[in-house]
């Protein structure tokens, strides 16, 4: 099976700009989450998605958002950007049904100037 | 929420040596407890997980032992090799929602 997708891979944008970031699970897998990585923070859960649900929600602002297709595709939003937000984007993929492993993307690299 | 700390932050070791990675979680409602490793550059990769209702699991040269009652967690590497260099994680998970510790920085010494 192909494993878990993302794009693009690096990105760059300017403070006050939005950014939309996809990620496609492994063939099956229904539920996406995603996560921010950064020196200073590490990895944090930021959201989940089933069946296009969100099912849980990760400590981040509004500015964040997401959102799942009934293909399993997922997209995340980031408005307003800020020097803050420049980080590795992580996806992971999980049945769910009949597994709850994580399998994780190679990640968005993005950079806010 | 979930609170998971990891211990040593970093670790150097020879190589044929043993690695021990420690984790402590604060939700005792937390019943899954992955493991992943990150290579420079890379994709976290899940190497070993183990579930709330087990109290270790080995495969080949990696193991994971929880003790549930003293919330704590911990990765044994025996016999390390060059390419187990790279950053672990442990990870906490309670309903899909995965809480990482803050990694580890693993050195083999050739």
């Amino acid at each position: 099976k192909a494993g878990v997708t993302q794009t693009p891979r690096y990105l760059i944008k300017t403070r006050g700009q939005q950014v939309t970031l996809s990620c496609s699970p492994i063939s099956g897998h229904r539920s996406v989450s995603w996560y921010q990585q950064t020196p200073g923070q590490g990895l944090q859960f930021l959201f989940e998605y089933f069946s296009e649900t969100q099912r849980n929600k990760g400590n981040f602002p509004g500015r964040f958002s997401g959102r799942q297709f009934s293909n399993s595709r997922s997209e995340m939003n980031v408005s307003t950007l800020e020097l803050g937000d420049s980080a590795l984007y992580l996806c992971a993929s999980s049945s769910r049904t009949g597994g709850i492993e994580q399998y994780f993307g190679p990640g968005t690299r993005l950079t806010v100037t | 929420g979930e609170n998971v700390e990891q211990h040593p932050s970093t670790l150097s070791v020879q190589e044929g040596d043993s690695a021990v990675i420690k984790c402590t979680y604060s939700d005792s409602a937390s019943n899954y407890f992955p493991w992943y490793k990150q290579e420079l550059g890379k994709r976290p990769q899940l190497i070993i997980d183990i579930r709330s209702n087990v109290g270790e699991k080995k495969d080949q040269r990696i193991a994971v032992t929880l003790n549930k009652t003293a919330k704590h967690f911990s990765l044994h590497i025996t016999e390390t090799q060059p390419e187990d260099s790279a950053v672990y994680f442990c990870a906490a998970s309670r309903e899909y929602k995965l809480s990482f510790g803050a990694g580890t920085t693993v050195t083999v010494r050739a």
